[in-house]
């Protein structure tokens, strides 16, 4: 079992839609929670970045981190066909802070 | 701020050559990631290096090495190429201090 589970999709939504994307893990000792974007042929994009529980809002982005059921997430609000890409969460501990463990990935299209 | 770099950007090389990733990170950055992203694996981290010491490993064999240099740029290298390193090779740079990574556009190299 992967440490970090997340839905590879595909998922497609109208314009204009709140999108949700999610994760699980299992490590009680993941400490920092990340969300990046990938677009087609690049490197991935940090969008968010929280430390521990809690929620962080920045535009229309939200991250999500419940560390009692081990499960984060990402809402996109009033999406945009620009938003179209491959969002990854990932997740790392104190002691290995750089040493980051993806999830697969979900594709996501937003349809004009 | 340029961001992180790397060169080249593409290659093709035949199965039991060698070959050498070059990775320049963000100004300033002092902390260098390698990352593996394959269709069926994902993301994987391969390692770190700070202030030119290696500080994480992840579970690669031995023909995956790297190393970094004074002005903190880095290099990968695997020896002994096989069909099955065919892989996006992403670099990602962080001020070391927090887990925040920020990645280049990755080199995509296939082997035949």
């Amino acid at each position: 079992q992967k440490e970090v589970e997340q839905d590879p999709g595909p998922l497609s939504v109208p314009e204009g839609a709140i999108v949700s994307l999610n994760c699980t893990y299992s490590n009680s000792a993941f400490q920092y929670f990340m969300w990046y974007r990938q677009y087609s042929r690049k490197g991935p994009e940090l969008l968010m970045y929280t430390y521990s529980s809690g929620n962080k809002e920045d535009g229309r982005f939200t991250a999500q981190v419940d560390k009692s059921s081990k499960y984060i997430s990402l809402f996109i609000r009033d999406s945009q066909p620009s938003d179209s890409a491959t969002y990854l969460c990932a997740t790392t501990t104190i002691q290995g802070a750089q040493k980051l463990v993806f999830g697969q990935g979900t594709r996501l299209t937003i349809n004009p | 701020k340029a961001g992180v770099t790397q060169t080249p950007r593409y290659l093709i090389k035949t199965r039991g050559q060698q070959v050498t990733l070059s990775c320049s990170p963000i100004s300033g950055h002092r902390s260098v990631s390698w990352y593996q992203q394959t269709p069926g694996q994902g993301l994987q981290f391969l390692f770190e290096y700070f202030s030119e010491t290696q500080r994480n490993k992840g579970n690669f064999p031995g023909r995956f090495s790297g190393r970094q240099f004074s002005n903190s740029r880095s290099e990968m290298n695997v020896s002994t190429l096989e069909l099955g390193d065919s892989a996006l090779y992403l670099c990602a740079s962080s001020s070391g201090g927090a887990a925040e990574q920020y990645f280049g556009p990755g080199t995509r190299l296939t082997v035949t």
